[in-house]
């Protein structure tokens, strides 16, 4: 089984400062990486999908990047409708994909 | 505008059963694998089963095999999970998610928001 590990687990951020969300894979999953972002009472919302393509409707302040175990979610002005929590999810290793812990974001 | 919503979560016995659903709208159902994935306080996001556009290859977690059943009904546009010998390690928010793909990209696309199971005496 691959774990997905994010750091950190809490981030406080200023609105407009960037942040930097972190996932590290135990082994290669290329680019089958996804990010999703979670607000309280709500199901997750796909971010991003190939480690690096924003999904439909998807401001363009976020941004994806990384391969094999090493990614990143980057928000380059924080919005205070961004504070949630984000999950990362490898999908290289199907069934079953793994999740990450989580990034709780902050201000 | 996709749309998925769960129902039939609620307060269960162990050793006991459920089934939950999950209505699909906005999207042409019938196109799209669909899967289950659950979140717990003790395990996180867990992904829990998948079935293909036209069933024909079902694919279940370790955890669940054997004891739960992923289904559809394309002509209702309805998603379903039966699950029996629960145990107390079921207990979660259990979401409805559509795939990209009718045989399986393997990620979501969109998520319902979720219905609670309790297995708990």
């Amino acid at each position: 089984e691959i774990v997905m590990t994010q750091s950190p687990a809490t981030l406080s951020v200023s609105p407009g400062e960037r942040a930097t969300l972190s996932c590290r894979a135990s082994q290669s999953v290329n680019t089958y990486l996804a990010w999703y972002q979670q607000k309280p009472g709500q199901g997750p919302r796909l971010l991003i999908y190939g480690a690096s393509i924003r999904a439909t409707g998807i401001p363009d302040r976020f941004s994806g990047s990384g391969s094999g175990t090493q990614f990143t979610l980057t928000i380059s002005s924080l919005q205070s409708e961004d504070i949630a929590v984000y999950y990362c999810h490898q999908y290289k290793n199907w069934p079953p994909g793994s999740f990450g812990q989580g990034t709780k974001l902050e201000i | 505008q996709v749309q998925l919503v769960e129902s039939g979560g609620g307060v269960v016995q162990p050793g006991g059963s459920l089934r939950v659903s999950c209505a699909a709208s906005g999207f042409t159902f019938s196109r799209f694998g669909m899967h289950w994935v659950r979140h717990s306080p003790g395990k996180g996001l867990e992904w829990m089963a998948f079935i293909p556009y036209d069933g024909s290859k079902i694919y279940y977690a370790d955890s669940v095999k054997d004891r739960f059943t992923i289904s559809r009904d394309n002509s209702k546009n309805t998603l379903y999970l039966q699950m029996n010998s629960l145990r107390a390690e079921d207990t979660a928010v259990y979401y409805c998610a559509k795939d990209p793909g009718g045989l399986g990209y393997n990620y979501v696309d969109y998520w319902g928001q979720g219905t609670l199971v309790t297995v708990s005496s």
